[in-house]
């Protein structure tokens, strides 16, 4: 099994509202991972974790919240967003966080817009 | 700092012909380079990767890459090309970070594949 789920698909909240996005494998991989996309821009890493702990937070606001309750998943929790987070979301995962060569496997996202 | 450039917004290719989609890196020391493809409202999918060895690497769905040092390229090529090729083409490096490995993505070049 190669694959990286998310969910949910698609995500309308509104800015005071709570949600969370999550993501999930069965890999066995040991790094995880959440970038933010714009149309047609490259994936901007937000955070990544290494063996369930977060090892990067690339200054992302506290609004974003994450969490890696084991190693096969991944929740991002959000709060108070604003219209400009509305974006793609997308979950990744790799074999061992120390290896350079360790190709990134890629969920199909999460849509979400924050009206 | 670890960072490749893609010079191109936007390739135009009849199907039939072959393609190039161009990628330039500056690195210090060597270069883990990757090649990430995403479709319309998917997430990225790996092509192929460069650690070492053969300057040609083969990946998924015919594509190959050519690394070249003295140019310092790492360029997507594939002999014919489809319509389904059409898609969103990212390079990127592998970089370190504050504990493991992070990729560095390029701008992204637009592959539009024309019947």
């Amino acid at each position: 099994d190669t694959e990286v789920t998310q969910t949910p698909k698609h995500l309308v909240m509104g800015m005071t509202n709570k949600k969370s996005l999550k993501c999930e494998q069965h890999m066995g991989h040991r790094a995880m991972y959440w970038y933010k996309q714009k149309a047609k821009k490259p994936p901007e890493l937000m955070f990544v974790y290494s063996y369930e702990k977060l090892s990067i937070n690339e200054s992302v606001p506290s609004r974003f919240s994450p969490e890696c309750p084991n190693s096969s998943l991944l929740n991002l929790h959000l709060h108070a967003l604003q219209p400009e987070d509305s974006a793609l979301y997308l979950c990744a995962s790799s074999q061992d966080p120390l290896a350079a060569l360790d190709e990134q496997y890629f969920g199909p996202g999460t849509r979400l817009t924050v009206t | 700092a670890q960072s490749v450039a893609q010079p191109e917004d936007q390739v135009n290719v009849a199907e039939g012909n072959p393609l190039t989609v161009k990628c330039t890196y500056s690195v210090s020391g060597n270069p883990y380079l990757f090649w990430y493809v995403q479709y319309p409202n998917r997430g990225l999918q790996f092509l192929l990767k460069y650690i070492t060895g053969d300057n040609l690497v083969k990946g998924s769905y015919g594509f190959e890459a050519e690394f070249n040092k003295s140019q310092t390229s790492f360029h997507l090529k594939k002999p014919s090309a489809l319509v389904s090729d059409s898609a969103l083409y990212f390079c990127a490096v592998s970089a370190p970070s504050n504990s493991g490995y992070a990729l560095n993505f390029g701008k992204g070049t637009s592959l539009l594949v024309t019947p």
